[in-house]
């Protein structure tokens, strides 16, 4: 079946610094790159997605970049803020919907 | 527009006894997921319905089943609860899944507790 990690599994930064979580995945028929967040509490957030077709895509503080020839995505989070401190999951599409295990973002004030 | 809505919140039961949990769609999604998630653990899927038919299921036990109604909501049924079986529990919805994923919409869950 498929197989999805994401490094690292913890990550602190300071505030106002960025932080990059890299999730890797071993079905090439992926075509769905999706990455969620996680609050205390709450169920996960879709916050950014990107198709095969696309290499990059960025929305304001957040961007997600695609390398399918490597089978990794990775998650930009730029100018971190407390309120971006949170577990955020990634999940590689295919229809057995296997989610990564996650990674706890810490964002120190 | 309201998100996904889930009930209960809470439950709690014990060994052996059975649970169902609901979760009401975004209006116009017509597929719903069902994923467990363990205390600090990430999410296994468990099912997914869509026009009322079931369409993949998890490495779960058949103990674990669930429904899709008309109106596209759903139940997940757990029978025979066993202690391993306290989580929270997520329900998503999209619309339907075609040759390339759609993105889920998740409520905030259900957590059961089994004593």
């Amino acid at each position: 079946g498929e197989n999805v990690e994401q490094h690292p599994s913890t990550l602190s930064v300071q505030e106002g610094d960025s932080a990059v979580i890299k999730c890797t995945y071993s079905d090439s028929a992926s075509n769905y790159f999706p990455w969620y967040k996680q609050e205390l509490g709450k169920g996960p957030q879709l916050i950014i997605d990107i198709r095969s077709n696309v290499g990059e895509k960025k929305d304001q503080r957040i961007a997600v970049t695609l390398n399918k020839t490597a089978k990794h995505f990775s998650l930009h989070i730029t100018e971190t803020q407390p309120e971006d401190s949170a577990v955020y999951f990634c999940a590689p599409g295919g229809q057995n919907f296997v989610f990564g295990p996650g990674t706890r973002l810490s964002v120190l004030p | 527009e309201a998100g996904v809505t889930q009930s209960p919140t809470h439950l709690i039961k014990t060994r052996g006894q059975q649970a169902t949990l609901r979760c009401s769609p975004i209006s116009g999604h017509t597929s719903v997921y069902w994923y467990q998630q363990a205390l600090g653990l990430g999410l296994q899927f468990l099912l997914w319905y869509d026009e009322g038919e079931e369409r993949n299921r998890g490495n779960f036990p058949p103990r674990f089943s669930g429904r899709q109604f008309p109106n596209y909501s759903s139940e997940l049924n757990v029978n025979a609860l066993e202690l391993e079986d306290s989580a929270l529990y997520l329900c998503a919805s999209s619309f339907r899944q075609g040759y390339s994923n759609q993105p889920q919409h998740f409520g905030d869950g259900t957590r059961l507790s089994i004593l």
